[in-house]
């Protein structure tokens, strides 16, 4: 079975607080993804990577910046929490081959509240 | 660029009645299209999927048609369950390495015994 895994499902942390969300993948895909889901605004693109080492900014990356080491891991860091990113972050990923049609595969979710 | 327009939601509904959400989009070439689900509490997870025009998607009773001509990938059940609450994503994907996907805004879905 396919899996992307976030690290941590409920974090709370404080304002200017370095915060790192984890996100694993096990398969093998090119593509991973970062999203912030808020009521009303729906799903933004945070950041994206294609591949190792290689990150592209979304809409929204402001505050953020990320990480991708390797490629099964994709990493978005909060270099100093403020209130405004209590938010449900959600990681993403994808294959990148003949036949694949561009779907999505996401983690469950982490839940970031910033004191 | 892509864009998706979603049915503005909430949709609330009785057991065994019939649900459409509508989803119209707009792109170049031949994106694929997508419908997600997020039940309350996890992530999102692909409910059905359609890669080209005529393509029938379906799973759980969920069905939706790729219409070019239309530009549309409506979601239809013809009876849904308490079990079917849940927020719905339509959503455009292309298979490139800066494949990014776009996203109607979400309808949630509320279906009461």
């Amino acid at each position: 079975d396919v899996k992307v895994t976030q690290s941590s499902r409920y974090l709370v942390k404080r304002t200017g607080e370095k915060v790192f969300l984890e996100c694993v993948q096990d398969m093998d895909h090119e593509n991973m993804f970062w999203y912030r889901q808020d009521p009303g605004l729906g799903l933004r693109l945070i950041y994206f990577s294609y591949d190792v080492k290689m990150k592209e900014k979304g809409d929204i990356p402001e505050g953020y910046s990320v990480s991708r080491e390797k490629k099964e891991r994709f990493s978005l860091i909060l270099e100093s929490a403020s209130t405004n990113q209590t938010s449900m972050y959600l990681c993403a990923s994808s294959p990148l081959g003949t036949g694949d049609t561009g779907e999505l595969f996401f983690g469950e979710g982490s839940r970031l509240t910033v004191l | 660029g892509d864009s998706v327009t979603q049915m503005e939601g909430p949709v609330t509904l009785s057991e065994e009645a019939f649900l459409t959400i509508n989803c119209t989009y707009t792109a170049t070439g031949y994106p694929s299209l997508f419908w997600y689900v997020q039940y309350p509490g996890e992530g999102l997870q692909l409910l059905l999927k359609a890669t080209k025009a005529d393509d029938k998607g379906s799973n759980k009773g969920f069905e939706a048609t790729y219409r070019k001509e239309t530009t549309s990938f409506h979601l239809e059940k013809g009876s849904v369950q308490v079990s079917d609450s849940a927020v719905y994503f339509c959503a455009l994907g292309r298979n490139t390495n800066a494949g990014k996907s776009t996203f109607g805004d979400g309808t949630t879905l509320t279906v009461k015994p």
